[in-house]
């Protein structure tokens, strides 16, 4: 089915573990984002990416790294997990810089918990 | 100064009632604004862009007011399937959205 797709639903790793979310839209968007959401905090871009290749950070991008060699995924990875990165994760899409009028579209997220 | 700032709520309000929300933003240069829905442990959804001159869809009222930096969401009729978060969405003049922390509302039977 056409949309986009993120996985896992749900993760437990330990501290200091690598760890990769998945995002994957098959709308072939141009730009993608990474937002984390937290009580208190709404939610906070980590990354986004304008097309393949072209990688920028957010707001709260630290110990977050991202890649985009295909228009369609754009995977985020925990380097070393720490407490403070449990979280649920939201990637988005959107089709093109006219597109941020058009507002994002999420995936259905991902709640990482680091014990 | 947070950019986006909303009354975090809980609204509590009747089955049938009219609520309004209000989210006000900093940078006056603002040019796209939105109102999302978030429900429980689910994804924010669009739920209406918010123009210039306002904007109607059903029984939601969006309206931008420019001089005074912020925007409004009018919920007539209440349901009780409108109970959720509502984010109120700013972009600054970049490709990136920036979000409010939402105003809870509870449609009460």
């Amino acid at each position: 089915d056409a949309g986009i797709t993120q996985s896992p639903r749900y993760k437990i790793t330990e501290t200091g573990r690598q760890v990769t979310l998945m995002c994957h839209q098959t709308w072939s968007h141009s730009y993608m984002f990474w937002y984390r959401q937290d009580l208190g905090h709404g939610l906070r871009l980590i990354y986004y990416s304008a097309a393949a290749d072209i990688t920028d950070k957010g707001e709260v991008p630290d110990g977050y790294v991202v890649s985009r060699s295909k228009t369609e995924n754009f995977p985020l990875t925990l380097e070393s997990a720490t407490r403070s990165q449990t979280s649920v994760y939201f990637c988005a899409s959107s089709e093109s810089r006219r597109g941020v009028d058009y507002g994002y579209t999420f995936g259905s997220g991902t709640r990482l918990t680091v014990v | 100064r947070k950019e986006v700032e909303q009354d975090p709520g809980p609204f509590n309000v009747p089955e049938g009632a009219t609520v309004a929300f209000n989210c006000t933003y900093s940078n006056s240069a603002s040019q796209s604004f939105f109102w999302y829905r978030q429900d429980c442990r689910k994804e924010p959804k669009l739920l209406m862009s918010v123009y210039s001159s306002g904007n109607e869809d059903g029984r939601f009222t969006a309206q931008l007011n420019r001089a005074s930096q912020y925007i409004s969401l009018l919920i007539r009729d209440s349901k009780l399937s409108d109970s959720a978060t509502y984010l109120c969405v700013v972009n600054s003049g970049n490709e990136k959205l920036t979000f409010g922390t939402g105003t809870r509302l509870t449609i009460i039977p």
